[in-house]
């Protein structure tokens, strides 16, 4: 079965400047997660998708960080106008069940942006 | 809300011995999952090991075992035979609630000594 899917790989833009995220989550897989990982830290939810639906964006910093899946597959994650704190690795993640508390996660190998 | 705490930032092992990663967590929710995963430096993370809160006995997947103290808030994941392709970081992690969200820790780096 195919991973998760992201593009691309590795980002370098300079500071205000827009930038988008892409990820494919393994097919029928219904929960699509968007971490940030800062170097040297933990990744950190961003927000949580249950099929089309926004289940937990709460720590989405909504005044320059967007995102939406479409039809309940693909999702984009945007960041504009970014910062140099934005500097970090993107990691997109996906469950099949959204109700079974323990379903694991499968990743992607994630984005690295540098904002310079 | 749901903590999770790694105190090692980094660990090294001989080649083939054992090693002992550590991780406590925080939570009021009586129904959670507690994971380790791996995290090479081709940044993907793959799931290690996970442990039901419900169930006593500690989970074990070939060279890695976990050691869970539920009362403790305690979730240590040792690795036995350690070999060099265990290099990496280590990452706890807890899942439980509604929505079935990760909160992460902030990871162990793994070297193993040829």
């Amino acid at each position: 079965e195919a991973g998760v899917a992201q593009s691309p790989r590795y980002k370098i833009i300079e500071k205000r400047q827009s930038v988008a995220f892409w990820c494919n989550p393994i097919s029928g897989h219904a929960t699509l997660y968007w971490y940030q990982q800062i170097l040297g830290q933990g990744p950190k939810l961003l927000i949580q998708f249950q099929n089309n639906g926004v289940v937990d964006d709460s720590q989405l910093p909504k005044d320059r960080f967007s995102a939406e899946r479409l039809k309940g597959v693909d999702s984009t994650l945007k960041i504009q106008p970014a910062k140099l704190e934005d500097s970090a690795v993107y990691l997109c993640a996906s469950s099949l069940d959204p109700f079974a508390i323990g379903a694991e996660a499968f990743f992607g190998q994630g984005t690295r942006l540098t904002v310079v | 809300a749901q903590t999770v705490t790694q105190s090692q930032p980094e660990m090294s092992v001989q080649e083939a011995e054992t090693v002992t990663l550590s991780c406590t967590y925080d939570t009021s929710e009586s129904d959670y999952y507690l994971f380790w995963y791996k995290q090479p430096p081709s940044r993907q993370m793959i799931l290690v090991i996970r442990q039901e809160a419900y169930k006593q006995q500690n989970a074990t997947e070939n060279r890695f075992s976990v050691n869970f103290q539920k009362a403790a808030k305690s979730f240590s994941l040792k690795i036995s035979d350690s070999q060099l392709g265990d290099a990496a970081m280590y990452f706890c992690a807890y899942s439980g609630g509604t929505g079935n969200q990760f909160y992460f820790g902030t990871g162990t780096s793994l070297t193993v000594i040829p």
